[in-house]
């Protein structure tokens, strides 16, 4: 079983079109980074959040951390086709020194 | 300022031989990690060294996967009488301190080990 789990696994949606990706854990996490990939690529680091509550917004997309610090959302709203990729949640336990993955949302947007 | 260097990027390998899959990490990073992704799957931890010491190797098989990261030179994860079920892409990130610290990790684009 998955540590982080992501949902939906896949998510098909028009241009112009919010979409919400979900990563819930029964851990606490002291960070959690959102993560895009694209076919052939490695992993981007899209944000990093530390502090539970906390809401940091770029451009389109909007990351939440929950209050308790266990999980985050992803929010996009009016979806380009330039948005699609592979989307991945990854965690940072205190005192930990490696990233726990989520299994990831594919995410496509069509024109 | 060059990203995390990995070669080769595709790498095919029958049965029972040896992969040896290379990192070079951004100048000035000495921390590095490798991850497995499946298909369709996230990835993986695997193992996270600096250099000339494995810090984290939990991720790890036990048997045919070792991994070094010498004072010189790339870091090698290394992947001895491979079988079908290793084919996967393999990822190497680097950062210039540890995660924790809230320093990003840069991923390199991966290598991709096809095992016929």
């Amino acid at each position: 079983t998955q540590l982080l789990e992501q949902s939906p696994q896949f998510l098909s949606i028009q241009e112009g079109e919010n979409l919400t990706v979900y990563c819930n854990s029964s851990s606490v996490f002291s960070s959690l980074q959102w993560y895009r990939q694209e076919p052939g690529e490695g992993p981007v680091l899209l944000v990093t959040v530390v502090t539970g509550g906390e809401v940091k917004k770029l451009k389109r997309l909007t990351f939440q951390f929950g209050d308790a610090r266990k999980d985050s959302s992803l929010h996009i709203t009016a979806a380009q086709p330039g948005d699609t990729g592979l989307y991945l949640c990854a965690g940072l336990k205190a005192a930990g020194n490696k990233l726990t993955f989520g299994g990831g949302t594919r995410v496509l947007v069509k024109p | 300022n060059a990203g995390v260097m990995q070669n080769p990027r595709h790498l095919v390998r029958r049965r029972g031989q040896e992969a040896r899959l290379r990192c070079s990490p951004m100048k000035g990073h000495s921390h590095v990690y490798w991850y497995r992704q499946l298909p369709e799957e996230g990835l993986k931890f695997m193992v996270y060294l600096q250099k000339e010491n494995i810090i984290d190797e939990s991720g790890m098989p036990k048997e045919r996967f070792s991994a070094e990261f010498p004072k010189e030179g790339p870091s090698i994860l290394r992947i001895q009488q491979v079988v079908r079920g290793d084919s996967a892409a393999y990822f190497c990130a680097s950062s210039p301190g540890q995660v924790p610290m809230n320093t990003e990790a840069f991923f390199g684009q991966g290598t991709r080990l096809t095992v016929v």
